[in-house]
């Protein structure tokens, strides 16, 4: 069965720092995986996704992940955060034209 | 072009009363799923349609039901309402051969 993982449930982290949200999957069949956000009080916005090609893929806002086959993994990063990136990140793997979602990671991002 | 719109944006209800929620999909798009998102639980999973049929349907139980109509609008039912059930409910679309889905931003049912 397919699932999703994201070992943490915050991270907080100081303005303009690096940082790393970790997922990792499991999946016996070709995967098709996402990145969504969802800031307070609002629905999700996909973010990024990974369907083939490149294994590196980027948003609009800085964000970037990477699809590691091997170690079944999509972390997502960013060099440097603002205020703004303050939401719950969602990793999410597609199968069956469904989404199995992980749990959820805080960004907290303090001044 | 509009994004995914759902109604009422809040919905205040007393226990064992019944609630009806609402969602238009992105124009094009035929699949519609139903998320509940409870403080703390994260997204779990509700309900999926596509063309008009149910596809598939989470481990709830039976008086969270839905029906989508022909313009490929959704509505989710929850009779029997209880405390529990308060949450926020998105619903997502879909179109045809694509992965990803795209969020409505939300109803928040609250049951008193």
């Amino acid at each position: 069965a397919q699932s999703v993982t994201q070992l943490d449930s915050q991270v907080p982290v100081f303005e303009e720092a690096p940082v790393e949200l970790r997922c990792n999957y499991s999946s016996s069949v070709s995967v098709y995986l996402f990145w969504y956000v969802q800031y307070p009080n609002q629905g999700l916005q996909l973010l990024l996704k990974y369907l083939s090609g490149s294994t590196l893929v980027e948003s609009i806002n800085g964000f970037e992940a990477e699809f590691n086959k091997s170690q079944t993994s999509f972390h997502l990063r960013k060099p440097s955060v603002h205020i703004s990136d303050t939401a719950e990140y969602f990793c999410a793997v597609g199968y069956n034209y469904q989404l199995i979602w992980g749990a959820g990671t805080k960004l907290i991002i303090k001044p | 072009e509009a994004g995914v719109t759902q109604s009422p944006t809040h919905l205040i209800k007393t226990r064992g009363q019944q609630a009806t929620l609402r969602c238009s999909p992105i124009s094009g798009h035929t699949s519609v799923y139903w998320y509940q998102q409870a403080l703390g639980l994260g997204l779990q999973f509700l309900l999926w349609y596509d063309e008009g049929e149910e596809r598939n349907r989470g481990n709830f139980p039976p008086r969270f039901s839905g029906r989508q109509f022909p313009n490929y609008s959704s509505e989710l039912n929850v009779n029997a309402l209880e405390l529990e059930d308060s949450a926020l409910y998105l619903c997502a679309s879909r179109g045809t051969g694509y992965r990803e889905q795209f969020f409505g931003p939300g109803t928040r049912l609250t049951v008193l």
